[in-house]
């Protein structure tokens, strides 16, 4: 596709439920980066791929939160036993190279825990 | 569509107008400094970026202004539109051989009254 890609779109998880977010970067983009934006915020860097390294996880919450981007292209973030203050959207964003300025970003997932 | 934030800070503009939104950072040692453009249900949008060595830069109908030694950015929006409604965030980049991320500001809100 042209652009960076999200899904799904919207999730609505109960607390406690695992959830997997998607990502799918601009093809041949080096660097993907998530980002967790609550209402009203600008977005929060939470993690950094440069490839399939994932070099920065240091703004990863808690333990719950874990990313992964296997083969260096799609990447997954997953939140284990979900909590209310979990709830924001997550924005993925991808870079041809590792310079972060040129980022484009997908529309986000919208992570509601009820 | 969702609000991108409902308690931001809200500047509002009659069409044709010149608007000009500010930002204070506190990292000195970023190493670009970007401007995004959020519209409600979509991720930002890359507007305009700028050195850290350099303390203006144009583009088509925006203006970034830099001031290192007060730390304070400013977006210039040369004859606003309707379209230009949306809220605004600027970021600081900072990036190495192994990390690389972004660090938004407080966004403002534009609305663009006719």
């Amino acid at each position: 596709g042209a652009g960076v890609s999200q899904s799904p779109r919207y999730k609505v998880a109960k607390r406690g439920q695992d959830v997997a977010l998607r990502c799918d970067p601009i093809s041949g983009h080096v660097s993907l980066f998530w980002y967790q934006q609550a209402l009203g915020q600008g977005p929060e860097f939470l993690t950094y791929f440069q490839n399939e390294a994932q070099l920065d996880k240091s703004g990863l919450p808690s333990d719950r939160f874990f990313a992964e981007r296997p083969e260096g292209s799609v990447s997954t973030l997953k939140i284990q036993r979900t909590q209310q203050e979990d709830s924001a959207v997550y924005l993925c964003a991808s870079s041809l190279l590792i310079s972060p300025t040129e980022a484009f970003f997908g529309q986000g997932t919208r992570l509601t825990v009820v | 569509g969702e609000s991108v934030g409902l308690h931001l800070p809200t500047l509002s503009v009659q069409e044709g107008d010149n608007s000009i939104i500010n930002c204070a950072y506190s990292n000195s040692a970023s190493d670009y400094f970007i401007w995004y453009k959020q519209e409600s249900g979509k991720g930002p949008q890359f507007i305009i970026d700028i050195r850290s060595n350099m303390d203006k830069r144009q583009g088509q109908r925006v203006t970034v202004l830099l001031n290192k030694t007060v730390k304070h950015l400013s977006l210039q929006i040369a004859a606003t539109q309707p379209g230009d409604s949306a809220v605004y965030f600027c970021a600081e980049a900072s990036f190495t051989g192994t990390a690389s991320k972004l660090t938004f500001g407080t966004g403002t809100r534009l609305q663009v009254t006719l």
